[in-house]
């Protein structure tokens, strides 16, 4: 069973570009979830897909965009960059169900100059 | 906002139990509480959760307070790999959506 990974691990680009950032599941899981984490903080979460839709925003803009697969996986698309979205995003894979834990990736530590 | 308040940091000495409180005084009745935590810049990683019982698994323990409105997590001999952030979640109700809320958890350090 292999876990949840990112890619690409790191990432730098400049003010007003535009990134993809992706994602595979963890096997079998159907929902993923994308979250910020600026440095010092605990993870934001973004939004949550579950079938190809989004099934739940936190408190970021448009320009935060993502699609999810028919095999699972998922993009998180940011457009204008800011400086302010230098973090570490990362991704959860579950099982769409009420208490069914969430497993991280290890993230794509992006950085905008 | 985090629903649940943690001591920013806490030492533990090697092969010591570290108990990690956490305060979620305004769970509701069908919330759980979940632990992860997080070494340096990897993805959290799950512990362990539960509702109303205590529970264990091979990473922890879990005492949740009668009145659930508190928690501890209880590393029982802890090794200096536990050296991590630790973050106590409450899920909060959804129509659907299965977010986690994190706060800035627990900077807990083992020294050798």
């Amino acid at each position: 069973e292999t876990g949840v990974t990112q890619s690409p691990t790191h990432l730098i680009k400049t003010r007003g570009q535009q990134v993809t950032l992706r994602c595979s599941s963890q096997s079998g899981h159907n929902t993923v979830s994308w979250y910020q984490q600026a440095l010092g903080q605990g993870p934001q979460f973004i939004f949550q897909y579950y079938r190809e839709e989004e099934n739940g925003r936190g408190n970021f803009p448009p320009r935060f965009s993502g699609l999810q697969f028919p095999n699972y996986s998922s993009e998180l698309n940011v457009n204008a960059l800011e400086l302010d979205d230098s973090a570490l995003y990362l991704c959860a894979s579950s099982l769409q169900s009420s208490y069914n834990e969430q497993f991280f990736g290890p993230g794509t530590r992006l950085t905008v100059l | 906002d985090a629903k649940t308040t943690q001591p920013p940091s806490m030492d533990c000495a090697e092969g010591r139990a570290a108990n990690l409180p956490c305060n979620h005084s305004t769970i509701s009745g069908n919330e759980y509480v979940y632990w992860y935590r997080q070494i340096h810049s990897q993805g959290p990683q799950y512990i362990i959760h539960g509702l109303k019982n205590n529970e264990t698994n091979e990473m922890a323990s879990l005492i949740i307070t009668e009145d659930r409105k508190s928690s501890t997590l209880i590393l029982p001999h802890a090794t200096l790999r536990d050296t991590a952030v630790y973050y106590c979640i409450v899920r909060p109700p959804t129509s659907g959506t299965y977010k986690y809320i994190f706060g800035t958890g627990t900077r807990l350090k083992v020294l050798a």
